[in-house]
């Protein structure tokens, strides 16, 4: 079925690095992707969005590339901090579609070491 | 408007009695989402309101399951006869247009069924 996963469950990075998360999506119709953050016990936090018409779309420390291509999105996060521990999860949409509704994947776990 | 707001935050209820959720979006937003998330997974669609109109409700898991949005303002999702299967985070967000658009989420409600 058509779905949104990712390349890595977890991923642990010193305090102060850079940090990647990829996700990878199937459906070449979707043309709406976004990336939220999710503490524990929490609801998905909105991080960044990005529609297919870009490549690449920059906010507040973080950067969210998409490859249409080859069907890969990725969250850059700079000078990661302990706050930014947390489960990533990309989502997509197909915005001329009848649905409303995003799909998530399995969501990647960040873990920040002081 | 502080944000999506949801209630109860945590619910704890035998197998076999229904359970009422509720939602209330951000107020300007017409577009209201209900999700599901179990441990570990990201959320799963069950349905999703325009304004007071339910666009798509295949998702829902069983007729067991039900939403209304009656004055397209706060939402209600109830189960009726509880299994233990149905225990995880019920997640609501809504959005504004008409499109796939930013979607906030809000705390989510914990449900455990014994």
């Amino acid at each position: 079925g058509e779905s949104v996963g990712l390349h890595l469950p977890t991923l642990s990075v010193q305090e102060g690095d850079n940090s990647i998360i990829n996700c990878a999506y199937s459906n070449s119709a979707s043309d709406y992707f976004i990336w939220y953050k999710q503490e524990s016990g929490k609801g998905p936090q909105f991080i960044i969005d990005i529609r297919s018409n870009m490549d690449k779309r920059q906010g507040q420390r973080v950067t969210v590339l998409l490859n249409k291509t080859v069907k890969h999105l990725s969250l850059q996060i700079a000078a990661t901090q302990p706050g930014d521990s947390a489960v990533y999860f990309c989502a997509e949409n197909i915005q001329g579609g009848s649905q409303g509704n995003l799909i998530f994947g399995k969501g990647t776990k960040l873990s920040v070491k002081p | 408007d502080t944000g999506v707001s949801q209630d109860p935050r945590h619910k704890i209820t035998k197998r076999g009695q229904n359970v009422t959720f509720r939602c209330d979006p951000i107020s300007e937003h017409n577009r209201l989402y209900w999700y599901r998330q179990t441990l570990g997974q990201g959320p799963e669609f069950l349905t999703y309101f325009q304004n007071e109109a339910q666009l798509e409700k295949s998702r829902l898991l069983s007729d067991r399951f039900s939403a209304e949005r009656p004055k397209g303002s706060f939402s209600t999702l109830e189960i009726q006869r509880t299994e233990q299967g149905d225990s995880a985070m019920y997640l609501c967000a809504s959005s504004w247009g008409t499109g796939g658009n930013e979607q906030y989420f809000g705390p989510g409600t914990r449900l455990t069924v014994t």
